[in-house]
């Protein structure tokens, strides 16, 4: 079975500061790995996604994440977080049948 | 073109009654989903349409939750005598033959009194 890890609920950030969300998983098939941003009472976007190739994926409003298979981990950082990016972020893994397993999420709350 | 699209945004309902929540997926996507989010729980999956098999209805929490796919496309989440534990936001996806994103709804917030 699929399961994911977020291990921090909260992360309070100053403007312009560095943020990293930690997210570890387990699965027993092709690993597939998504982070997905919910902005105040919206529904989910897809913030990035590891299919294969490169570890190394990004999207197109600054944020990164690396696949790591020996650690079992898909961690989230942007160097430099705006106001803007105070949201919930959730990573997920591809189940069987294509379904997302979902970790708790973290909440990104950004201070001026 | 068109997102997901689901009605309606907010249900409030009495304990007891019976609630359907709608899913219009984008066109031609063939894959549907319904997830529940809810404070206690977290995001959880609770059924998938692929095509014409047959659902997998493995997250469904009780015999009270069902759900169907009419055509292939449009979808119906149906939870009868409802219960103060049901309020959640209720979020419906789809996703193409092809791909292996899902593209979400923006949810129906569900609140049982």
């Amino acid at each position: 079975a699929q399961s994911v890890t977020q291990l921090d609920s909260q992360v309070p950030v100053f403007e312009e500061a560095p943020v990293e969300l930690r997210c570890n998983y387990s699965s027993s098939v092709s690993v597939y790995l998504f982070w997905y941003v919910q902005y105040p009472n919206q529904g989910l976007q897809l913030l990035l996604k590891y299919l294969s190739g490169s570890t190394l994926v990004e999207s197109i409003n600054g944020f990164e994440a690396e696949f790591n298979k020996s650690q079992t981990s898909f961690h989230l950082r942007k160097p430099s977080v705006h106001i803007s990016d105070t949201a919930e972020y959730f990573c997920a893994v591809r189940a069987a049948g294509n379904k997302l397993t979902f970790g708790g999420g973290t909440r990104v709350l950004v201070k001026p | 073109g068109a997102g997901v699209s689901q009605s309606p945004s907010n249900k409030v309902t009495e304990k007891g009654k019976d609630v359907e929540l709608r899913c219009d997926p984008i066109s031609g996507h063939t894959a549907l989903y319904w997830y529940r989010q809810s404070l206690g729980q977290g995001l959880e999956f609770l059924i998938y349409f692929q095509g014409n098999s047959a659902p997998d209805k493995s997250g469904l929490p009780s015999d009270r939750f069902s759900a169907e796919r009419t055509g292939g496309s449009v979808s119906t989440l149906t939870i009868q005598r409802t219960q103060q534990e049901d309020s959640a936001v209720y979020l419906c996806a789809s996703r193409g033959r092809t791909d292996y994103e899902q593209y979400f709804g923006p949810g129906t917030r569900l609140t049982v009194t």
